[in-house]
């Protein structure tokens, strides 16, 4: 039982090169999100996917998207990666979409645009 | 909208010393509320939470009990030890039509040393 994987780890782009993260999930949640985590901000929610087949917007969204290719994979697709993109990125999984449910992270994925 | 205030960091502590990280949150409607630990290098992990008024979690001698009438979710433990150094997130959570989203704190760092 892996819980949640993120791939890769790490990660130089250049800027307007595009790339997708990975993120995988083996405990059989409905919901996953992914979130993008910068110096003296937190945590701040990009998309979020409350159960297969739906996808919607989070607090940061722009110059991002996103694929729930299962129930199982939510990849996150930067189509032209800006400097204001670098940061580290976690993938998270709930049970259901409860106000209540714990989310399970990610190890993360550092990325840096140049 | 909903936020979540912390108290800066970082802090500095003697191992066995006394432990509160202040937490703050202001929420239209009942909020659940979360305590993350995030070790070097690692994602986020759930240390504690509280789903409803005067519940009390606790966990690895850590312990924060939901305040309704201050609206506080302080963070507390009697004893710290060298391994609970980390960064420790507050986050609340209210189930809206599009799920279950987390607000996070901007994290508070603590060290703790012999």
């Amino acid at each position: 039982n892996a819980g949640v994987t993120q791939t890769p780890k790490f990660q130089v782009l250049k800027t307007g090169q595009s790339m997708t993260l990975q993120c995988a999930q083996d405990m059989n949640h409905n919901s996953m999100y992914w979130y993008r985590q910068d110096p003296g901000m937190g945590l701040r929610l990009i998309y979020y996917s409350a159960s297969e087949g739906t996808t919607d917007k989070g607090e940061v969204p722009n110059g991002y998207n996103v694929s729930r290719l299962n129930k199982r994979e939510f990849s996150l697709r930067l189509e032209s990666a800006a400097p204001s993109q670098t940061s580290v990125y976690f993938c998270a999984s709930s049970e259901a979409a409860s106000g209540r449910q714990t989310q399970y992270f990610g190890p993360g994925t550092r990325l840096l645009v140049l | 909208g909903n936020s979540v205030t912390q108290m800066e960091g970082p802090v500095t502590l003697s191992e066995e010393a006394f432990l509160t990280i202040n937490c703050t949150y202001t929420a239209t409607g009942y909020p659940s509320l979360f305590w993350y630990v995030q070790y070097p290098g690692e994602g986020l992990q759930l240390l504690l939470k509280a789903t409803k008024a005067d519940d009390k979690g606790s966990n690895k001698g850590f312990e924060a009990t939901y305040r309704k009438e201050t609206t506080s979710f302080h963070l507390e433990k009697g004893s710290v030890q060298v391994s609970d150094s980390a960064v420790y997130f507050c986050a609340l959570s209210i189930l809206t039509g599009g799920g279950n989203k987390l607000t996070f704190g901007t994290g508070t760092q603590l060290k703790v040393e012999l």
